[in-house]
């Protein structure tokens, strides 16, 4: 079946580091391509998202784009700040009407000021 | 728009007893579902629908039970509660085609003893 695959970390780093956060995926055709955050307490929310081969999802300043070729999807951002520190899902959605979303093991980032 | 709703927010049961956790969403998505997340687990599926009459069973099934008799409102029931069902549940929905992001409610926080 399908499934997603995710550094699972935590990861620490400094404000204004850089943040990549791997994640690849197997799927049957081509599936559509999500990162979600979770904020402390909260239900998990959009971050961004792609639905076919190449196409670059962006919001706040992370960046992931849709990699076919080396079935990936990693999340990047230039410059982290404190209240970036959440948990980030990498998901899919397979391309038939209907299907379940697929979500990998959630990475969990901390920012230090 | 009010989005997903779910309530209650925490609970706390004991052994054996039983109880509907709600969900409503006011999008008129054909999809919802349900998920627990536990500590290292990720978010599993429990059951989701693709429309009002139409459910099916995701991950982990067993011990709950839910109806969708309108598109609004897809509840879970725990039948005979255990403390492996200590967990956080989300509910959350969707349109169903492959790219259409999925919106989760806030958490139902639910404690069994």
């Amino acid at each position: 079946g399908d499934s997603v695959t995710q550094m699972e970390g935590p990861v620490t780093l400094s404000e204004e580091a850089f943040l990549t956060i791997n994640c690849t995926y197997t799927a049957t055709g081509y599936p559509s391509l999500f990162w979600y955050v979770q904020y402390p307490g909260e239900g998990l929310q959009l971050l961004l998202k792609a639905t076919k081969a190449d196409d670059k999802g962006s919001n706040k300043g992370f960046e992931a784009t849709y990699r076919k070729e080396t079935t990936s999807f990693h999340l990047e951002k230039g410059s982290v700040q404190v209240s970036d520190s959440a948990v980030y899902f990498c998901a899919l959605r397979g391309p038939f009407y209907g299907q379940n979303f697929v979500f990998g093991p959630g990475t969990r980032l901390s920012v230090l000021p | 728009n009010a989005g997903v709703t779910q309530t209650p927010k925490f609970q706390v049961l004991k052994t054996g007893q039983s109880m509907t956790l709600q969900c409503a969403q006011d999008m008129n998505h054909e999809y919802m579902s349900w998920y627990r997340q536990d500590p290292g687990m990720g978010l599993r599926l429990i059951h989701y629908s693709v429309g009002a009459g139409i459910t099916d069973q995701g991950e982990v099934p067993n011990g709950y039970n839910v109806s969708r008799s309108t598109t609004e409102d897809f509840p879970l029931r725990l039948l005979s509660a255990a403390p492996s069902q200590t967990s956080v549940y989300f509910c959350a929905s969707s349109y169903g085609r492959t790219g259409d992001t999925q919106y989760f409610g806030p958490g139902t926080r639910l404690t069994v003893l």
